[in-house]
């Protein structure tokens, strides 16, 4: 049982090249999560998907796209990458969806680490 | 800004110890959670406290909840170094949205 697999787990861009991580959960989980982890700032949400078909934004979305291409995949894409967006990128998945608090627990990916030059 | 913010920032240890870490948030919560991360790796979460609860036990981990005061705290009894890690405080505020604190680094010395 893999639980939630981020690929790739490395990546060196340069400033206005595009990449797209992508996630993929195999636990039949609604929400799925996208977020980023700097030196001191703790992760922040980027985007979320409460169920397949929704996306929403979350804390800080701007310079970021995603897609769920379906119950099990969330991808996010960079499309013109900047240094400020040098960071660990996480994605996680939960049981919960919709307007029913989320009271369940997140289950995370080993996360992708990016560097933008 | 941060809902929730982690004290210490960093604590050292050594094993049989017993290690304690606070969170405060701002507004009010469904429930809190607390995961760790060791170096490199994702996150894990370990334990969920709701609201309406003040005090939870998971094995070594001891977890208080004190909603007047906004406040959480997290304890490992008889610390390994195994338990060597970072912690993270995460309040769910807003429908499943967690937010994470900072996280405080334990090292836990043989």
């Amino acid at each position: 049982n893999a639980g939630v697999t981020q690929t790739p787990k490395f990546q060196v861009l340069k400033t206005g090249q595009s990449m797209t991580l992508q996630c993929a959960q195999d636990m039949n989980h609604n929400s799925m999560y996208w977020y980023r982890q700097d030196p001191g700032m703790g992760l922040r949400l980027i985007y979320y998907s409460a169920s397949e078909g929704t996306t929403d934004k979350g804390e800080v979305p701007n310079g970021y796209n995603v897609s769920r291409l379906n119950k099990r995949e969330f991808s996010l894409r960079l499309e013109s990458a900047a240094p400020s967006q040098t960071s660990v990128y996480f994605c996680a998945s939960s049981p919960g969806q919709g307007l029913f608090p989320n009271t369940g627990e997140l289950f995370f990916g080993e996360g992708s680490r990016l560097t933008v030059l | 800004s941060q809902q929730g913010e982690e004290d210490p920032q960093a604590l050292s240890i050594q094993e049989g110890e017993n290690a304690t870490m606070n969170c405060s948030y701002k507004t009010s919560i469904n429930n809190l959670q607390w995961y760790r991360q060791n170096s490199g790796r994702g996150l894990v979460h370990l334990i969920l406290i709701r609201s309406n609860e003040r005090e939870k036990h998971s094995g070594r981990l001891r977890v208080t909840l004190d909603t007047s005061k906004k406040s959480s705290s997290l304890l490992i009894t008889a610390s390994r170094a195994a338990d060597t890690a970072s912690y993270f405080c995460a309040t769910d505020y807003s429908w499943g949205k967690l937010q994470f604190g900072a996280g405080t680094q334990v090292v836990v010395t043989p």
